[in-house]
Formats: C-alpha cells, structure tokens, sequence
C-alpha cells in the first residue's frame, strides 16, 4: 500500500512569492495534518484537516492556509513569502477521528528553498 | 541529501551495543507518545508509541518506557545495527477542544552507529 505522498520534492522560491504544496494521505485516512520542520530542529504543528474542515491550528502566520477535499487530499498555501519559510513541510495523515490519540504517518515532505 | 539535524546532540554507539535515548515532555496532560526515526532527506518514520496507561511497550528490539511522575519517555534499541543511524524523535499528543490533536515533538538525538 502506497503510503503518505507529498509533491513537489523540491520547490525554489524568491521572497514575496506564494507557493502551494500538496499531500495525498494513506488510503483510508480522513485527517491530515502539516507540519514544518527546520533544519536541525523537530517538526512544528501548522494545521490538521478533518473531513475537510479545519481542526487545529498551530502558531503560524495568516499566510499560511490549507484546505482539504473530497478525497481526502490536502494543500498548503503560503503567501508572500520569507527567507524564514525555508524549510521542509511535512504532511502526516492519520485514521481515527481528532481528538482520538492515534498514529500520524508521514510522507517524505516537500522541500522549500526561499531565497 | 541533506542533513536533519547539524546542532543536534549525538549518541554514538558501537554495532551490536544497546542504545538507550532519552526524551522529557512538557505537558503532564498527553495521553499518547510516539517515537519516530528520521533519516537524511527523509519524513519522520514510526517506530512504536505508547499510551499514558501503560509504563513500558516492546517492540521488534525497541522499547520504549514512560515515566509520568516525572514525565520522562526513553527508547531503548536492542543490538544497533548500522542501520540505525538517524535521528530520533519523540513527540508527544495534545488534544485540541474542537476534537483535534497535533503531535509537539521533542528536539531530537542523533544516533551514530560505529561498525
């Protein structure tokens, strides 16, 4: 079974620019969240979507928005972009509903170069 | 590809010893942990996890253990193989009141295994 997938690999930006990932979750997963993890530091919490409505949001700028479809797939949004923002984003999907302490899987994270 | 973490503290351990990482967490509130293995361009691997119920897990040659009184986790590999050089994370559940839940992740340890 295919697991978490994240697309692009690798995105090169210039400040100022919007850029928009993607995540397609685990076959059978309805929550997904992102994550953003820094060079040499653990993943921090952005979002978690449930059955297409947002759950959670962590302490992040109103630059970054997601949202998710019908099939359960998500994107990641972020304007105007910072230096900052380099970073690897990571998307982790999960089974059971929020709020139920459950597993999160991830995908291989998409790769954000801001310059 | 690229390095996870450049400033992170590092185990290093001989091939076939044990290896034991230690973890604290924050929030005397979390319900579930989980250890995850994270290697160079990679996304965050599960290894096991375990539930505030519970003292002690075991997996195939991990364990992990949990000491609430002084909100502890630590993760025990059996064995290191060369293969398990990475870097290791745990993290740790915190419920949402709109139903969500997000994973807060400690800073990491690097393990190095010497053959």
């Amino acid at each position: 079974d295919a697991g978490v997938t994240q697309s692009p690999t690798h995105l090169i930006k210039t400040r100022g620019q919007q850029v928009t990932l993607r995540c397609s979750p685990i076959s059978g997963h309805k929550s997904v969240s992102w994550y953003q993890q820094v060079l040499g530091q653990g993943p921090q919490f952005i979002f978690q979507y449930y059955e297409k409505e947002e759950r959670g949001r962590g302490n992040f700028p109103d630059r970054f928005s997601a949202r998710q479809f019908p099939n359960y797939s998500s994107e990641l949004n972020v304007n105007a972009l910072l230096l900052g923002d380099s970073a690897l984003y990571l998307c982790a999907s999960s089974h059971s509903v929020p709020g139920v302490p459950d597993t999160q899987y991830f995908g291989p994270g998409t790769r954000l170069t801001v310059l | 590809g690229e390095s996870v973490g450049l400033h992170l503290p590092t185990l290093s351990v001989q091939e076939g010893d044990n290896s034991i990482i230690n973890c604290a967490y924050s929030n005397s509130a979390s319900d579930y942990f989980i250890w995850y293995k994270q290697e160079s361009g990679k996304g965050p691997q599960f290894i096991i996890d375990i539930r505030s119920n519970m003292d002690k897990r075991q997996g195939q040659r991990v364990t992990v253990l949990l000491n609430k009184t002084v909100k502890h986790l630590s993760l025990q590999i059996a064995a290191t193989q060369p293969g398990d050089s990475a870097v290791y994370f745990c993290a740790e559940n915190v419920s949402f009141k709109a139903a969500g839940n997000k994973l807060t992740f400690g800073g990491g340890t690097r393990v190095l295994v010497k053959p």
